[in-house]
């Protein structure tokens, strides 16, 4: 059991190119999320995906863009990397709550991003 | 803006020692939940109070909730080298579901053995 498992673990890229990070998890959890986490800041949320086909804005939804085209897997897109998004990106799923608000969210173990 | 807030930011113990660790958090919330996060890896949960309840134990772990100040503690106990990690707390404020938990910043723990 991979639990939640985030690909690529490292990256570096110039500034206004593109990449995709791709978040799995095998655990059948309905919701997903991304965060990035800054020194000092803690994690804050950027998208997040209550189900198959939809997602919606967290906190930071500037400059990404997210697919939940399959269950088990959650990919978070940079059109145009800048230095800003320089940050660790976690993945996390939890149990759908459906009416119960005490499910733990399970996290992947990042992805250290480098914009030059 | 970070809906918990962890004090202190950072503390050193001795191995065998207590370690107490605060959180506190600006709206009404239906729980509160710890995390762990080891260097270079992700965050893993501890444990989670809801709003009814007052205090949780769970192995050397022990999290108090105070609604009336919006805040809560964790306490380590016998602490271990294994602890050190830092340490987060995550509200599920109460106008949301689960998709919402907002993090603090964090207390980096340090045992010393």
């Amino acid at each position: 059991n991979a639990g939640v498992t985030q690909t690529p673990k490292f990256r570096v890229l110039k500034t206004g190119q593109s990449m995709t990070l791709l978040c799995a998890q095998d655990m059948n959890h309905e919701y997903m999320y991304w965060y990035r986490q800054d020194p000092g800041m803690g994690l804050r949320l950027i998208h997040y995906s209550v189900g198959e086909g939809t997602t919606a804005k967290g906190e930071v939804p500037d400059g990404y863009n997210v697919s939940r085209l399959k269950k088990q897997n959650f990919l978070l897109g940079l059109e145009s990397a800048a230095p800003s998004q320089t940050s660790v990106y976690f993945c996390a799923s939890s149990y759908s709550s459906q009416g119960r608000r005490d499910q733990p969210q399970h996290f992947g173990d990042g992805t250290r991003l480098s914009i030059l | 803006s970070q809906q918990g807030e962890e004090d202190p930011q950072a503390l050193s113990i001795q191995e065998g020692e207590n370690a107490t660790m605060n959180c506190s958090y600006k709206t009404s919330i239906n729980n509160l939940q710890w995390y762990r996060q080891n260097s270079g890896r992700g965050l893993v949960h501890l444990i989670l109070i809801r709003s009814n309840e007052r205090e949780k134990h769970s192995g050397r772990l022990r999290v108090t909730l105070d609604t009336s100040k919006k805040s809560s503690s964790l306490l380590i106990t016998a602490s271990r080298a294994a602890d050190t990690a830092s340490y987060f707390c995550a509200t599920d404020p109460h106008n949301f579901g689960n998709e919402k938990l907002t993090f603090g910043t964090g207390t980096r723990l340090t045992i010393i053995p």
